[in-house]
């Protein structure tokens, strides 16, 4: 069985501060890693889809980082707004690669 | 470009009813994928298609759900006899590939079901 772990659960900070989450996976029979932002009320959206071992993506203000050897990927998020207010959701495809596993997400409430 | 579409956003249904929850993937889309969220809990996979066929259903259910993606038209989630434990969010994403190459996942609104 797949497990995807997320932490932390949630997190609040100030508006300004930068943060980072982790997302761990198994590393065997690795495929890609699914980053997904999930606004309250709206639809889980696609942010990263990550496939390569030190694989580093950009979008705006918020990164990512893969590491498959070791199981693990960062989310950073960069001089935080309250817009970035979301359940940052991570995914691995499973065995067969045809799948997303998702973990339970992290929680991010930024204040100003 | 429209994103996914799914009706109804909520549905009642008693117990013993029929659900039917329909997906529009996006233009393009031939691969469609559903998930459920039961209260407190993550999205977890229930069943990927692509046009006609049934890819991976390791996530569903042995009995009472079922899934299909016909030639033509949405993709259909059918819950028979409904209980109260099938109350929940699900959601359907689409993607323009499928496999181990990672396309991107592009979810719709989802449809919230309550079982009276």
């Amino acid at each position: 069985i797949l497990n995807v772990e997320q932490s932390p659960q949630s997190l609040h900070v100030q508006e300004g501060d930068s943060t980072n989450f982790t997302c761990s996976f198994p590393s065997s029979n690795f495929y890609a890693l699914h980053w997904y932002r999930w606004e309250t009320a709206k639809s889980p959206e696609a942010l990263f889809v990550m496939t390569l071992n030190g694989d580093e993506k950009k979008k705006g203000r918020i990164s990512a980082t893969l590491n498959t050897k070791e199981g693990y990927s960062y989310l950073y998020i960069k001089g935080s707004q309250p817009e970035d207010s979301a359940t940052y959701l991570c995914a691995s495809l499973n065995q067969a690669g045809t799948a997303l596993i998702f973990g339970k997400g992290t929680t991010l409430s930024v204040s100003s | 470009n429209a994103g996914v579409m799914q009706n109804p956003r909520h549905l009642v249904r008693r117990r013993g009813q029929e659900a039917r929850l329909r997906c529009s993937p996006m233009k393009g889309h031939s691969h469609v994928y559903w998930y459920r969220q039961l209260p407190e809990e993550g999205l977890k996979f229930m069943v990927y298609l692509q046009k006609e066929n049934i890819i991976d259903e390791s996530g569903m259910p042995k009995e009472r759900f079922s899934a299909e993606f016909p030639k033509e038209g949405p993709s259909i989630l059918r819950i028979q006899q409904v209980v109260r434990g099938d109350s929940a969010a699900y959601f359907c994403a689409s993607s323009p590939c499928g496999g181990p190459g990672g396309c991107e996942q592009y979810f719709g609104p989802g449809t919230r079901l309550t079982v009276t």
